[in-house]
């Protein structure tokens, strides 16, 4: 277990719907990330928060936002949905916000899947 | 830029056997680091071993090494007397600084082992 709760383990939805997926990093974790893993694109980066404020963005989509509460846990908003957005997303959290040689620990993930 | 290449897709090995997945790597900076996740059917991502490239030694946690060969960009993996347990996806992945910590993923070995 890396201490990395993702929440829902899966989700059905829709095209054109709304779906959040949740996440709560280990404890003592300052930095959560957020990962797409897909077939094609295979692990792609989103985007990084640490301690509430947005670091880095990677290839995170218009329709995609994401946020970093005071609890720390963050949220990961997806809209407008279409059919290639179906994926597994994980959500990753580490101690400090940016060493190259810092651990990140991955949650369960949350497999998307768009009909 | 940076990248991660994983030259074997999949892999065959017998119980109890050694094995070795290999990674290369590409990059430009000094400061970065080199991981090794599992990612079982079940779909979590799970944490194996961790170098740096400062580190002089090469990374060791059970019956994990990481064969670090700096001058050739080299990060393999070695799991030593194999187990049925062992069967799963095998990622590699880099930690770099651009902005804040970013890791990219090579595209993942499928190890089987066979009884």
């Amino acid at each position: 277990d890396s201490g990395v709760t993702q929440t829902p383990k899966h989700l059905i939805t829709a095209t054109g719907q709304r779906v959040t997926l949740r996440c709560s990093p280990r404890s003592g974790d300052l930095s959560v990330y957020w990962y797409q893993q897909s077939l094609d694109q295979g692990l792609q980066f989103l985007i990084q928060y640490y301690n509430g404020e947005e670091r880095a963005k990677g290839n995170i989509l218009e329709r995609f936002s994401a946020q970093q509460f005071p609890d720390l846990h963050s949220e990961l908003n997806l809209s407008s949905l279409e059919l290639g957005d179906s994926a597994l997303y994980f959500c990753a959290s580490s101690a400090l916000p940016g060493r190259a040689n810092e651990k990140l620990f991955f949650g369960s993930g949350t497999q998307l899947s768009v009909l | 830029a940076q990248k991660i290449t994983q030259t074997q897709p999949g892999m065959f090995v017998q119980e109890k056997e050694a094995v070795t997945l290999d990674c290369t790597y590409d990059t430009s900076d000094q400061s970065y680091g080199l991981f090794w996740y599992k990612q079982p059917s079940s779909g979590e991502m799970i944490f194996l071993i961790y170098q740096g490239s400062y580190d002089e030694q090469n990374a060791t946690e059970g019956r994990y090494s990481l064969n670090f060969q700096k001058a050739r960009k080299s990060a393999n993996l070695v799991i030593s007397a194999s187990q049925l347990g062992d069967s799963a996806m095998y990622f590699c992945a880099m930690s770099y600084l651009e902005g804040a910590q970013k890791l990219v993923f090579g595209q993942g070995t499928r190890l089987t082992i066979n009884p």
